[in-house]
């Protein structure tokens, strides 16, 4: 069964830190997505990066990174330089094979203190 | 674009009332979804519909749940009768289909059963 699991619950950090939110994924398609959403404050569910299991370069986008890794079935987000703005829920998410469903990670709630 | 058009944002109700949601998908995505947020059970998918028709509702939690999607621009997600363990955010979200694309989300419309 496909699935997506994120451990770690719960991240404080200082601002300026650097924070990294791990998610491993299991799945038996030899092709697939995976998706990070962010979920500030607000509540809204912001679409961040879809990353294509063919492609395992890192990806950088700003302070965003994004490292995939197929061998350890991981695909995880690390924040430079925090800020108090990035305090958010993030999740993880893959699409569930042969259908339309994206079914997503429990989350990571992060929150940058001052 | 005006995004994923959810209403009501915030609806408190008391236990055996009808509550309706509803939702405007963004103009050309023909898959749209109905997600459910709480605390205990994170992001669960209800029902989603491509080209108005429902494909698989399997998340739907009980008969007192039903959605509709009369065209391409509206979709309802009716609770009748509701109960307090309804309380949650019900996310509406659209994207063209296929599961490779980004899914959009909605604002959200957080519902409370006293």
């Amino acid at each position: 069964a496909q699935k997506v699991t994120q451990a770690q619950t719960e991240i404080s950090v200082v601002e300026k830190e650097d924070v990294t939110l791990d998610c491993v994924y299991e799945t038996r398609d030899t092709t697939y997505y995976l998706f990070w959403y962010k979920q500030p404050p607000s509540g809204e569910l912001v679409f961040l990066i879809r990353r294509n299991s063919f492609d395992e370069q890192n990806e950088i986008s700003g302070r965003y990174s994004w490292n995939f890794q197929k061998s350890t079935s991981s695909f995880n987000f690390t924040i430079t330089a925090s800020q108090v703005v990035d305090s958010a829920v993030y999740f993880c998410a893959l699409p569930i094979r042969n259908t339309d469903k994206l079914i997503f990670g429990t989350g990571t709630r992060l929150q940058v203190f001052p | 674009d005006a995004g994923v058009i959810q209403s009501p944002r915030h609806e408190v109700t008391e236990m055996g009332q009808e509550v309706t949601l509803r939702c405007k998908p963004i103009s050309g995505h023909n898959s749209l979804f109905w997600y459910r947020q709480t605390m205990m059970r994170g992001l669960e998918l209800l029902i989603y519909f491509n080209n108005n028709v429902p494909i698989d509702d399997s998340g739907m939690p009980e008969d007192r749940f039903s959605a509709k999607m009369p065209n391409a621009s509206f979709s309802t997600l009716k609770i009748q009768p509701s109960e307090p363990r309804d309380s949650a955010v019900y996310f509406c979200a659209s994207r063209v289909t296929s599961g490779a694309n980004v899914l959009t989300f909605g604002a959200g419309s957080r519902l409370t059963v006293l």
